[in-house]
């Protein structure tokens, strides 16, 4: 099983609309990463949360970590077509050596 | 942030052969790994490209099939050694900057690999 669970794994979503993914782990992170990736293109860095309770937004992306730092959302506002896309989640763990662990991505789709 | 560039960015290759994939990064970087994301599926690491030594492989990848260089902090290498259709996949260099006590990890474009 997968050490990150990602939920859900597609998504389809009415333009406009709100949205959430979730990322959970039964290990304490140290570092959760929030990836978009379009077809056939490399990743692109969203935001990384480190601390417990940490909360960070970019335009009408937000990402959040809980106080355990075992579970995060990323919660999409008013839904664009410039929002489809794969989003993965990554996290390091305490005893890694820098490398990350992933989650199996969200197929997210928007409806016009 | 890291600026990283993969070359080729995409090739068609035959069964049998071997393709080298260029990594090269804009500044020095503690870390380089090499990943795969098979179609449909989400990224594997291969292996932690070590500067001076032999990379680290991630169980289940192996020197012979991928070898690995990393002369220098800016640059890598991975070859795809006697390619399968089995292989066909974006292949994906990563960096890690440190930033204090934290990091932050890049990835470069990735390079679509179709095995014939």
């Amino acid at each position: 099983s997968q050490e990150l669970e990602q939920s859900p794994q597609s998504l389809i979503v009415q333009e406009g609309k709100n949205l959430t993914i979730n990322c959970t782990s039964s290990k304490t992170l140290y570092g959760l990463y929030w990836y978009k990736q379009k077809y056939g293109e490399g990743l692109i860095f969203l935001m990384m949360l480190q601390k417990g309770g940490e909360e960070k937004s970019h335009e009408k992306i937000t990402a959040k970590l809980d106080e355990k730092k075992q579970q995060s959302s990323l919660h999409i506002t008013a839904s664009q077509p410039s929002h489809a896309g794969i989003y993965l989640c990554g996290a390091g763990l305490m005893d890694s050596n820098y490398q990350l662990i992933w989650g199996a991505g969200t197929k997210l789709i928007i409806k016009p | 942030s890291a600026v990283i560039s993969q070359k080729p960015s995409r090739d068609i290759c035959q069964r049998g052969t071997s393709l080298t994939i260029q990594c090269q990064v804009d500044s020095q970087v503690t870390m380089m790994f090499w990943y795969r994301q098979q179609p449909g599926q989400s990224l594997t690491l291969i292996a932690t490209a070590n500067q001076g030594s032999e990379a680290t492989y991630e169980s289940g990848f192996v020197i012979d099939k991928f070898p690995i260089s990393r002369p220098n902090l800016t640059f890598s290498t991975l070859t795809v050694s006697n390619m399968s259709p089995e292989d066909s996949s974006i292949y994906l260099c990563s960096v890690v900057k440190l930033r204090g006590i934290s990091y932050e990890q890049y990835f470069g474009p990735g390079t679509r690999l179709t095995v014939t």
